[in-house]
């Protein structure tokens, strides 16, 4: 079975600052995919970024990227010039690369950014 | 905004009661996911649906069961209502042949049970 933790329950920031949040994951899968999303006061969870486990290179979505590192099974989000539509809970996620398309997630971080 | 949507928004039962919640995917998306999530918690797996076929479950029981239709709508129900019952309820569906990360959240129904 997979599991995601994320042991950061609150952040704050200011906003224009850089702030990175932290996710760990136990598998023993080789082919797998992490992602991060997004879940605003809205609920509607928003996908920011994903991660493809037998590409080395980190992704990156513009002020959104990722450093993966698959020998420690860490995956952290580093959010670049911060706004304050970045305030919201971020979840990290796990899925494997065959079989349902069920996703893992972490119990979240609440990100607050300050004007 | 993901083209899914859910109904209703919010909704409050008693205890032993019994719900129905509803998913409307976009069409061509044959794959749909339903995820509970408790508050101050990430989403938790229930079930997913392929072609009105049950594709997998989570660790939940029996009480909780779904169904898909031909027009790209799902349901998943509740029996016998209990008070942990109470989350935000998310599907997510997927196009036809997708790769595992295209998964498309609607704004969730929050369920609570009294």
């Amino acid at each position: 079975a997979q599991t995601v933790t994320q042991s950061q329950p609150e952040m704050s920031v200011q906003e224009a600052e850089t702030v990175t949040l932290s996710c760990t994951y136990d598998t023993s899968e080789n082919n797998y995919y992490l992602f991060w999303y997004k879940q605003p006061p809205s609920r509607q969870m928003i996908l920011v970024i994903r991660q493809e486990a037998y590409k080395q290179q980190n992704a990156t979505e513009n002020r959104f990227s990722v450093n993966f590192q698959k020998a420690a099974k860490s995956f952290s989000l580093k959010i670049s010039d911060s706004q304050l539509g970045d305030t919201a809970m971020y979840f990290c996620a796990f899925i494997p690369n065959f079989g349902n398309e069920k996703l893992t997630f972490g119990t979240g971080t609440r990100l607050t950014i300050i004007p | 905004e993901t083209g899914v949507t859910q109904s209703p928004t919010h909704l409050i039962k008693t205890r032993g009661q019994q719900v129905t919640l509803r998913c409307s995917s976009q069409s061509g998306h044959n794959t749909v996911s339903w995820y509970q999530q408790a508050l101050g918690q990430g989403p938790q797996f229930i079930f997913q649906y392929y072609r009105e076929e049950e594709n997998g479950r989570g660790n939940f029981p029996p009480r909780f069961s779904g169904l898909q239709f031909p027009n790209y709508s799902s349901e998943l129900n509740v029996n016998a209502l209990e008070l942990d019952d109470s989350a935000l309820y998310l599907c997510a569906s997927s196009p036809t042949g997708a790769t595992p990360y295209e998964q498309y959240f609607g704004p969730g129904t929050r369920l609570t049970v009294t």
